[in-house]
């Protein structure tokens, strides 16, 4: 099974920088994505990471280390517009369907 | 247009009513699946399906079910529906099971 855990909520002040890290226990591991949630709204795709090391989009970054479980989505130069739930979710292996396991969810509540 | 669309978005039942939500797209994908999200729990895997004729149960599908009537349609059923089914409820699709389209979501209400 999968198991992800990541920070319930953060806050973080206009024009900063927040990192939120995302754990997981897998055991299949096929990828992992971070999406992005608009209260309200549907999620949409922000990244993906299958091998270590750094993805850089924009304002936003992934990392990925496979031996330690972890990832983190770094948002750079916050925007009032940034404030939004951010889901991690890790993709299983083919064999069992490729499928999606989400995390509960980081709340960002970015402050003037 | 919207490529992934829900119906209804908002909907008020009662326990032991029947009631099916419906997703359909237009991106052509053949991968279709049903999420229910509630909050502190992210998303959580109710059904998925990689064609008309291959339908599979995720992680939550005690008492629902679901008919994937076309490469376009999937249907999520609850056929009796009690109160802590009362979340949001997501379709999406994918075509290669990478990156997946989100519909904007059913708000069921189960009083």
């Amino acid at each position: 099974g999968q198991n992800i855990d990541q920070p319930t909520e953060m806050t973080a002040t206009e024009g900063a920088i927040v990192q939120i890290n995302c754990t997981y226990q897998t055991s299949g591991f096929n990828g992992l994505f971070w999406y992005q949630q608009h209260a309200g709204e549907a999620p949409t795709f922000l990244s993906y990471n299958v091998l270590d090391g750094l993805e850089e989009k924009g304002r936003f970054s992934s990392f990925l280390s496979r031996s330690k479980g972890y990832s983190y989505l770094l948002l750079k130069e916050l925007q009032m517009k940034d404030s939004a739930s951010y889901l991690c979710a890790v993709r299983a292996l083919k064999a069992a369907g490729n499928k999606l396991t989400f995390g509960g969810g980081t709340r960002v509540l970015v402050k003037p | 247009d919207a490529d992934v669309t829900q119906t209804p978005r908002n909907r008020i039942t009662k326990t032991g009513k029947r009631i099916m939500l419906e997703c359909s797209q237009t991106k052509g994908h053949d991968r279709m699946y049903w999420y229910r999200q509630d909050p502190g729990l992210g998303l959580r895997l109710i059904y998925y399906s990689f064609d008309v004729k291959d339908i599979n149960k995720g992680e939550i599908s005690d008492g629902y079910s679901v008919s994937r009537q076309a490469q376009a349609k999937f249907s999520l059923s609850l056929e009796s529906a009690i109160p802590n089914q009362t979340a949001l409820y997501f379709c999406a699709t994918s075509e290669t099971g990478f990156e997946q389209f989100f519909g904007p979501g059913t708000r069921l209400t189960v009083l």
